[in-house]
């Protein structure tokens, strides 16, 4: 079946040292998305892929960067992570940006754990 | 201006009953899609079912059929003969214009009681 994978589901890191969540697709989608969910919190956008243009989103920390390699691949870099970044962070995947028709589809999520 | 309020931070329904969950939303773009996702606690969102501004009919999809009001801005998640596995929570989503980003209300859980 064709779908989105996130490795690890779990992720424990210390305070300050980097760590690299990691997306892949079967869709061959040429969107693919980076949310922040924290806690009982609507899942906000840090940045996107359209092929390998990178779109940031303006209130996304510099502490947050991305990499795609390849249309099936897309990492997650946090440099120098917080207790604040403690979160779910959840990929998603849609075929074209920019039309409201287009579904995300989303991946199961990496829960991070700052210690 | 919250763009998706979604005013019922939890639910109760009896299984095998039907249950709405609201959503309201905010744009001044004719063009928009809305979206319900569910979100068990295992954490990956499902995508349930999706509503296009201009679609003329609610769209269904099996159990889930969205109640869309456009004059009063709501698409409202309707789900009938409520199951077990229904337990989790529902985000009702916005997509606008041409903008890529999706914007989420806070969510709704819903408990389905035996």
């Amino acid at each position: 079946d064709a779908m989105v994978i996130q490795n690890p589901r779990y992720q424990v890191t210390q305070f300050g040292k980097p760590v690299t969540l990691s997306c892949s697709q079967t869709l061959n989608h040429n969107v693919m998305y980076w949310y922040q969910q924290k806690s009982s919190q609507a899942p906000k956008l840090l940045f996107h892929y359209y092929d390998k243009d990178f779109n940031n989103e303006a209130d996304t920390p510099d502490n947050f960067q991305s990499r795609r390699p390849n249309t099936s691949f897309c990492f997650l870099d946090i440099r120098s992570p917080g207790l604040g970044d403690a979160a779910m962070y959840l990929c998603a995947t849609s075929l074209t940006p920019g039309s409201v028709y287009e579904t995300q589809y989303f991946g199961p999520g990496t829960r991070l754990l700052v210690l | 201006a919250q763009k998706i309020t979604q005013t019922q931070p939890g639910m109760f329904v009896q299984e095998k009953e039907a249950v709405t969950l609201d959503c309201t939303y905010d744009t001044s773009d004719p063009s928009y899609g809305l979206f319900w996702y569910k979100q068990p606690s295992s954490g990956e969102m499902i995508f349930l079912i999706y509503q296009g501004s201009y679609d003329q009919q609610n769209a269904t999809e099996g159990r889930y059929s969205l109640n869309f009001q456009k004059a009063r801005k709501s698409a409202n998640l309707v789900i009938s003969a409520s199951q077990l596995g229904d337990s989790a929570m529902y985000f009702c989503a916005m997509r606008e214009g041409r903008a890529n980003n999706l914007f989420f209300g806070t969510g709704t859980r819903l408990t389905v009681i035996p």
